[in-house]
């Protein structure tokens, strides 16, 4: 199966600042690659599908890059409300497959 | 806009049976194009997809599951379950539901997810 090793574990960063977040696949997914943002006790939700898209109703502040095997989601000017953890998932083999998330934490 | 819950037993015996239900609300799982699925997490660990169920019955599951995990649906009542057997403290997590397919591409991301509930696997 498709490996997702995501870095950094934990990322410190103000509010305000900019924060780039990086997900690499084992093996070439193309741009069948999400991403999503989880906080304690709610629903994870959907950010960015197909490496560069953002969902319905996700602020512009969020942002996918790609790079062969290597993603990144990238969010300018944190807000309050985006301190959170995230995951990248691959949907391009079977099984789908996650990696570790990232916790982004205020500074 | 689509809501799903998870709801069921939050404590399971080794070697039983696990089972839990979605309810899904704002979409019809009849005649949906979409595959409802099912994810867990672990504690202390990555998140784990599990299997997808399309309503006329074509099922996708994790073959690291080796065959223990089934997903069915109910369209009458709106929901699809999971049942996982032979459970061990390994299968301790929080599982989730979720929207995670079309019938045409059965493979994609999960558009929305239900808030999860933790199972507890112990004697």
């Amino acid at each position: 199966e498709v490996v997702m090793t995501q870095s950094p574990a934990t990322l410190s960063v103000s509010p305000g600042q900019r924060a780039t977040l990086s997900c690499r696949a084992s093996q070439s997914v193309g741009t069948n690659l999400a991403w999503y943002q989880h906080k304690p006790g709610q629903a994870p939700r959907l950010l960015i599908y197909g490496a560069f898209t953002r969902a319905a109703g996700i602020p512009v502040r969020f942002s996918g890059g790609a790079s062969g095997t290597e993603f990144t989601l990238t969010i300018t000017r944190l807000d309050s409300e985006d301190f959170a953890v995230y995951f990248c998932q691959q949907y391009n083999d079977w099984p789908r497959t996650f990696g570790q998330g990232t916790n982004v934490e205020i500074k | 806009q689509v809501q799903l819950e998870e709801s069921g037993p939050r404590l399971v015996k080794p070697s039983e049976t696990l089972t839990l239900t979605c309810t899904v609300s704002g979409d019809s799982i009849h005649n949906s194009p979409f595959y409802w699925g099912w994810i867990r997490q672990s504690p202390g660990k990555g998140l784990e997809w599990l299997g997808s169920l399309f309503y006329s019955g074509t099922n996708y599951y994790n073959p690291s599951l080796r065959g223990r995990v089934s997903i069915s649906a109910d369209t009458v009542k709106n929901q699809f379950s999971l049942t996982l057997t032979s459970v061990t403290a390994a299968d301790t997590a929080v599982y989730y539901c979720g929207r995670d397919g079309l019938k045409v591409v059965p493979l994609t991301q999960v558009d929305s997810w239900g808030q999860g509930v933790l199972v507890t696997v112990s004697s």
